[in-house]
């Protein structure tokens, strides 16, 4: 079955410095969105990516986040200059329609750990 | 407004007990989808199940059933006799259709042999 994939599975970084999250969506995959869990809170949505642009974002989402596709395959999540709230588990999810119902994919998490 | 409620926030069994895990959302879209996702310790978001608004019938799936009453707006969970394999975090999701998910708080669930 496919998968999406995220990595790195962990990342340690200083406060600071700039980070890219990296995730590999279901190649027939339409929708696009980013989500953040702060350790033993709930699952935050952050952003959509719909048609190469962002067709929704949460309050959280501000201008030290963005999102692109580079390459036409690859969804990144860059932090510009992380802080210490940042640290989380950053889970991709994408999304095909599926015979009219919402197939949501998540990927495995990326863990990142702002010091 | 979108929003999940899970006002369980740890429930304790013993191997075996069946245990019920409540959801309770709020939508004011008639197209809406719930789900349940099931977070191991490892992290990751295991898919459980996604119910469609137009549909309330009831799923069972081995020893997980779930109970949808649009009536009382809520998605609840059943395990029929739980493991020791079954204690994760569990998390109820809300979507108004393809849109983002809208999760609740979670419920951990803790089952000792």
């Amino acid at each position: 079955e496919p998968e999406v994939t995220q990595t790195p599975s962990h990342q340690v970084t200083q406060m600071g410095q700039e980070v890219i999250l990296r995730c590999v969506p279901i190649s027939n995959h339409l929708y696009f969105y980013w989500y953040r869990q702060i350790l033993g809170q709930k699952v935050e949505f952050l952003v959509s990516f719909y048609n190469n642009e962002i067709s929704e974002k949460s309050e959280i989402f501000d201008d030290q986040f963005s999102v692109e596709r580079p390459d036409g395959s690859n969804f990144t999540l860059k932090i510009r200059s992380t802080k210490l709230e940042d640290s989380a588990m950053y889970f991709c999810a994408t999304v095909v329609l599926a015979g009219g119902h919402n197939e949501q994919f998540f990927g495995p998490g990326t863990r990142l750990t702002v010091l | 407004a979108q929003k999940v409620t899970q006002a369980q926030t740890e429930i304790s069994v013993v191997e075996k007990e069946d245990v019920t895990l409540d959801c309770v959302y709020e939508t004011r879209d008639t197209t809406y989808y719930l789900f349940w996702y099931k977070q191991p310790p490892s992290g990751e978001l295991v898919f459980l199940i996604r119910r469609n608004s137009f549909d309330e019938q009831n799923e069972i799936s081995g020893r997980y059933s779930w109970n949808f009453q649009k009536s009382t707006s809520s998605f609840n969970f059943t395990i029929t006799a739980s493991q020791v394999v079954d204690s994760a975090v569990y998390f109820c999701a809300l979507s108004e259709d393809f849109q983002k998910l809208v999760f609740g708080t979670g419920t951990r669930l803790l089952v000792s042999p």
